[in-house]
């Protein structure tokens, strides 16, 4: 079955530090991945996608097919960056429905 | 007009009664989905339409059904409400499906009672 895992549900880090929020999937084939973003009080939105190999806000996100996760990374965490984290998952000829994880709640520290 | 707008933003209903939620998509996005956001879950998948036909469903009872208007909007409908729907409900529209990326809606809050 798809299936898209986020093994932390909270994550705290000081103003500074690395972060790295893990996703891992469940799939056999080629699948594309996403990062969405849900920052206070506001509507979920894009970060970003594996296809277009973009960074975003300092974010990174690497596909790795052998190990099935796409771990979404920053070098260096900003308070501003303290938001809800959902990652996401679209399995071609699946409808391109979304399968998304549970989520994770980034909280960066001063 | 840009973006996607839900409507209601509150509501609460009774049990049994049938509710009605709207969205108007961003204009030229012929792909629109519907999800339930339980507190503290992820989205789950109810439908997709595109071109106004239903071409997705995930694992939601037939008691919800959906309709998508050559104009852009949207409706969600859930008859026969149970306690258990009670949950953010969030549009999301696209260009070509979830590989181009989704914009949002705000979402609407159903409540039942």
């Amino acid at each position: 079955a798809q299936r898209v895992t986020q093994p932390e549900k909270l994550l705290s880090v000081f103003k500074g530090a690395p972060v790295e929020l893990k996703c891992n999937y469940s799939y056999s084939g080629s699948p594309e991945l996403f990062w969405y973003v849900q920052y206070s009080r506001q509507r979920l939105q894009l970060l970003l996608r594996h296809i277009s190999r973009e960074s975003i806000k300092g974010f990174t996100a690497d596909l790795n097919k052998g190990e099935t996760s796409f771990h979404l990374k920053k070098p260096f965490a900003q308070e501003e960056d303290s938001a809800m984290y959902y990652c996401a998952l679209s399995a071609p000829g699946n409808n391109r429905k979304l399968i998304w994880g549970l989520g994770t709640s980034l909280a960066v520290n001063p | 007009e840009t973006g996607v707008t839900q409507s209601p933003t509150h509501l609460i209903k009774t049990r049994g009664q049938q509710v009605t939620l709207r969205c108007s998509s961003q204009s030229g996005h012929n792909t629109v989905s519907w999800y339930q956001q339980a507190l503290g879950q992820g989205p789950q998948f109810i439908f997709q339409y595109y071109r106004e036909e239903e071409n997705g469903r995930g694992n939601f009872p037939p008691r919800f059904s959906g309709l998508q208007f050559p104009n852009y909007s949207s409706e969600l409908n859930v008859n026969a409400l149970e306690l258990d729907d009670s949950a953010l409900y969030l549009c999301a529209s696209s260009s070509g499906g979830a590989n181009y990326g989704y914009t949002f809606g705000s979402g609407t809050r159903l409540t039942v009672v």
